[in-house]
């Protein structure tokens, strides 16, 4: 399965919402799809698993949405420490991932 | 606490071998499938290779089958990657990563620090 995300770079302010867009070629087994957040030098931090449930720890900020081929990661009232790479993962045939959203600051 | 800690990286030459270890502490390896990801120096995460609790069920990426073997030994709480006939296009930081849960597929949600991997005549 590929993944493709979009857009490839978000440029937000901090207080603004993020929304990040995730396509598989085909469709997820078991909405098995999960998103990722990297900073530089850092490995990365698990956020959302089954397309839609947050990993422990993980602020109500970020919520998941989406099934089938459609995934979308929503981050409402983007913090500081919330810019970085995300990046979307399935699961269910496999494992792939897909190249990445970088969010920056405007 | 529970951690992932991959060693065995370095620079080699191209057709040379490898074997990456990754250290589990806090917490039983025979718990968890296990993955191995790489990552090229400012490129995306890429997935490598995946084996089940037990041993019994491995994946790989089309781009290191035949090259690449993934093991591991419960006892001694450590994962593995066998890379053989190394090539530049290798080089990248390898992360080992543990699934949540081995009843089924799962995402990933403890990861090492990664070990590096350069490939360079």
């Amino acid at each position: 399965i590929v993944l493709t995300q979009s857009p490839g770079t978000l440029s937000l302010s901090p207080g603004e919402r993020a929304i990040l867009s995730c396509r598989a070629s085909q469709s997820v087994r078991s909405n098995f799809l999960a998103w990722y957040q990297q900073k530089p030098g850092q490995a990365p931090r698990l956020l959302i698993y089954g397309a839609s449930i947050r990993a422990t720890g993980i602020p109500d900020r970020f919520s998941g949405s989406g099934s089938g081929t459609d995934f979308t990661l929503t981050i409402n009232r983007l913090e500081p420490e919330d810019f970085g790479v995300y990046y979307c993962q399935q699961y269910g045939s496999s494992r792939t991932f897909g190249p990445g959203t970088k969010v920056d600051i405007k | 606490e529970v951690q992932l800690l991959e060693s065995g990286g370095g620079l080699v030459q191209p057709g040379e071998s490898l074997r990456l270890s990754c250290a589990a502490s806090g917490f039983a390896l025979s718990d968890h499938n296990m993955n191995w990801v790489r990552q090229a120096p400012g490129k995306g995460l890429d997935w490598v290779s995946y084996i089940s609790d037990d041993g019994e069920t491995i994946l790989y990426a089309d781009s290191v089958r035949g090259r690449f073997t993934i093991s591991r030994d419960n006892a001694k709480n450590l994962l593995y990657l066998q890379i053989n006939s190394l090539r530049v296009e290798d080089t990248a930081m390898y992360y080992c990563a543990r699934e949540r849960f081995p009843i089924f597929a799962d995402a990933s949600d403890v990861w090492g620090q990664g070990t590096m991997v350069t490939v360079s005549s």
